[in-house]
């Protein structure tokens, strides 16, 4: 039982450049979600999904795109870097909604753009 | 806008003290609150959560109180080891989103 796992754990990117960050889980859980940290500030929500074949907005989404084929797997892409798109970026996964079930992290995926 | 402060920054403590990290929110309506640590290149793991009705929940050595009159949170860490150095996030939530502390750096020294 692996929980979550991020491909790959680290990467540079040219501005403009194109990447997939790629987020499975094992948990048979229905939510996942992707988040970015940044040095000072607390974790963001870029965008998130309720099931296999949806996908909703967070709280930064400008710049980035996802997909949801299965039910364990949930994609990030970044269709063209920015240097603002560094960041450690992390996929979390719950069974449920509500806040009340709890949310599990992936390790992370640490993301330069020069 | 919902916001999560949390105090101090960082803070470094002799291996076998004790600390105190502390976290506010104005987050409204709330639901719960939970404590996450994060290990140096890993992600989040939850310590304690918290609802409305509950002012402490302990983990081992750690030991979370909240306030929900005056909207504040501590975590409490008794008798530190090496492997408390971390990262030690306050997440504060209503019934669908989250928001984030900025988190406080712990570093444990021998």
């Amino acid at each position: 039982n692996a929980g979550v796992t991020q491909t790959p754990k680290f990467r540079v990117l040219k501005t403009g450049q194109s990447m997939t960050l790629l987020c499975a889980q094992d948990m048979n859980h229905e939510y996942m979600y992707w988040y970015r940290q940044d040095p000072g500030m607390g974790l963001r929500l870029i965008h998130y999904s309720v099931g296999e074949g949806t996908t909703a907005k967070g709280e930064v989404p400008d710049g980035y795109n996802v997909s949801r084929l299965k039910k364990q797997n949930f994609l990030l892409g970044l269709e063209s870097a920015a240097p603002s798109q560094t960041s450690v970026y992390f996929c979390a996964s719950s069974y449920g909604e509500r806040t009340s079930y709890e949310q599990y992290f992936g390790p992370g995926t640490r993301l330069t753009v020069t | 806008k919902n916001q999560v402060e949390q105090s101090p920054q960082s803070l470094i403590i002799l291996e076998g003290k004790n600390c105190t990290l502390q976290c506010n929110y104005t987050v409204s309506p709330f639901s719960n609150l939970r404590w996450y640590k994060q290990d140096t290149g890993r992600g989040p793991v939850s310590l304690t959560i918290m609802t409305f009705s509950e002012n402490t929940k302990s983990n081992g050595r750690y030991t979370a109180t909240l306030d929900a009159d005056t909207k504040q949170s501590s975590l409490h860490i008794t008798a530190s080891q090496l492997s408390d150095s971390a990262s030690y996030i306050c997440v504060v939530s209503d019934d669908y989103k989250l928001s984030f502390g900025a988190g406080t750096t712990v570093t444990v020294r021998a």
